[in-house]
C-alpha cells in the first residue's frame, strides 16, 4: 500500500518563507508531485520531482530525498494569494501512472 | 486550449437516486482519471482509463459506481443507487504522457446526497 503524510494546517506571515513537509511510503516510486488547490477550484500543478535534490521554479522550490521518503515544498516571499491547500502526491509504477494524494496542507498567509 | 471540463458542477440528489457525472479531458490526452474527495479526507483515486480501456479500477468503492469512456474521448461516472456516503467532490484529470505526465484537473463535480 501507500501512505502519504503532511501537516494538516500551517500559518505564515506575508513576505516570509514557509516549508511544507511530506513523507511517504510506497512501492514502485516514480516521482512526487506538488499541487496547489484554492478552495472550490481544481488542483493545479506546481512541481514534479523524480531525482533527489532541489528543483527551483520562481518563488516555489521542491525537494526530494528518495532514500528517506521525504519531500518538501518551499514557498518564498509569501503573498496573500498563496493561501491555499498544498497537495503532496506520489506517482507509482505498474506499467502506467497511478498518482496517490496526501490529505493536503492548508496554508493560511496572514498580513 | 480548453482544459478539463466537468459537468455538472454541483448535483443534489436524494438517497436511492441516480446521478451521472461527465468529464471531457483535454483533447489528445489518452489518460483519464477519476478521483473523489470526501469532506476532510484526501483526494482518493477511483480509476484510470487509457483511451477507452479501464487500466485500473481498484479505487472504485463498490458496484454502485460505473465508469465508461466509449470512443476514448469523454467519460461518464454513474452512481446508482446513490448513498449518503457518496457525497463529495469528484475530480477528473487527464494526462498525455503515461509515465511522468502532469495531471490536469477539472474543477470537480460536487455531489450531495440527502
Amino acid at each position: 500500500g501507500q501512505n502519504i503524510d503532511q501537516p494538516t494546517e500551517m500559518t505564515a506571515t506575508e513576505g516570509a518563507i514557509v516549508q511544507i513537509n511530506c513523507t511517504y511510503q510506497t512501492s514502485g516510486f516514480n516521482g512526487l508531485f506538488w499541487y496547489q488547490q484554492h478552495a472550490g477550484e481544481a488542483p493545479t500543478f506546481l512541481s514534479y520531482n523524480v531525482l533527489d535534490g532541489l528543483e527551483e521554479k520562481g518563488r516555489f522550490s521542491s525537494f526530494l530525498s528518495r532514500s528517506k521518503g521525504y519531500s518538501y515544498l518551499l514557498l518564498k516571499e509569501l503573498q496573500m494569494k498563496d493561501s491555499a491547500s498544498y497537495l503532496c502526491a506520489v506517482s507509482s509504477s505498474g506499467g502506467y501512472q497511478k498518482v496517490t494524494f496526501g490529505t493536503g496542507t492548508k496554508l493560511q498567509v496572514i498580513p | 486550449e480548453a482544459g478539463v471540463t466537468q459537468f455538472p458542477s454541483h448535483s443534489v440528489i436524494e438517497k436511492g437516486q441516480t446521478v451521472t457525472l461527465r468529464c471531457d479531458p483535454i483533447s489528445g490526452h489518452d489518460n483519464l482519471y477519476w478521483y473523489r474527495r470526501v469532506m476532510g479526507k484526501e483526494i482518493k483515486f477511483l480509476l484510470h482509463f487509457v483511451k477507452e480501456s479501464k487500466q485500473d479500477e481498484s479505487g472504485m468503492p463498490n458496484n454502485r459506481f460505473l465508469a465508461e469512456r466509449t470512443g476514448g474521448t469523454y467519460s461518464t461516472l454513474k452512481v446508482q443507487p446513490a448513498e449518503l456516503e457518496d457525497s463529495g467532490v469528484y475530480f477528473c484529470a487527464s494526462s498525455q504522457v503515461v509515465a511522468t505526465g502532469e495531471l490536469f484537473f477539472g474543477e470537480g463535480s460536487r455531489l450531495t446526497v440527502l
